[in-house]
């Protein structure tokens, strides 16, 4: 059973700051992977999507990796803004076409 | 129910007709979500209601989308004026958590529509 975990599950930094978060995965069967990020009482917003072919996607200020093999995935904020500042979601699809939801990294960009 | 129900699982129509998507959430599930997923794509968010607040329908592409949910109920997602572009699978999940939670979504079986 596929299981996605997110670490952090809360971060607070500085604005300018660089900073990482990661999602492991435990199947490595899986179709892509996706970062969200998710405003209070708002929806989803895709960030980034990469394929499992694919090691790295890059959106702004924003890149993605992919290490299938070991299961691990980072999103890489550069230049943090207090704008930056939400719940940051990775998902994998699996060989269903599901998708399974880690529980999420709460981001606190500090002005 | 057991899960998420969308229905038609199917739809084939022309371009310009307009067409209406229903999804059944989970009972007692107070958030819903549509979302669709083009071929060789990954799933794009359209709307999100939470209870009786208003929807957040900043993923919604165009004026030709709209949905509806009528409280905890069903929803309807309609498409007017259909575009070839329109063409994805239409994906409705639903949680037992507002958005700001992180509950699991639980998705239903889709809808593939084709715009011909």
């Amino acid at each position: 059973k596929q299981e996605v975990t997110q670490i952090p599950a809360a971060l607070s930094v500085p604005e300018g700051e660089n900073l990482v978060l990661n999602c492991s995965f435990t199947d490595s069967a899986i179709y892509n992977l996706q970062w969200f990020r998710q405003d209070p009482g708002k929806g989803l917003t895709s960030l980034l999507l990469i394929q499992s072919s694919q090691r790295e996607q890059t959106s702004g200020r924003l890149n993605a990796s992919l290490d299938k093999s070991s299961g691990r995935s980072t999103l890489y904020i550069a230049a943090s803004q207090p704008g930056d500042s939400a719940t940051y979601l990775c998902a994998v699809m699996d060989s269903n076409y599901q998708l399974i939801w880690g529980a999420g990294t709460k981001l606190i960009i500090k002005p | 129910g057991a899960g998420v129900s969308q229905s038609p699982s199917n739809k084939v129509t022309e371009k310009g007709k307009d067409v209406e998507l229903r999804c059944d959430p989970i009972s007692g599930h107070t958030a819903l979500y549509w979302y669709r997923q083009r071929l060789g794509q990954g799933l794009e968010f359209l709307i999100y209601f939470q209870g009786n607040s208003a929807p957040d329908k900043s993923g919604l592409p165009s004026d030709r989308f709209s949905a509806e949910r009528t409280g905890e109920s069903v929803s309807t997602l309609t498409i007017q004026r259909t575009q070839q572009e329109d063409s994805a699978v239409y994906l409705c999940a639903s949680s037992s958590l507002p958005a700001g939670g992180t509950d699991t979504q639980y998705f239903g079986p889709g809808t593939r529509l084709t715009v011909l």
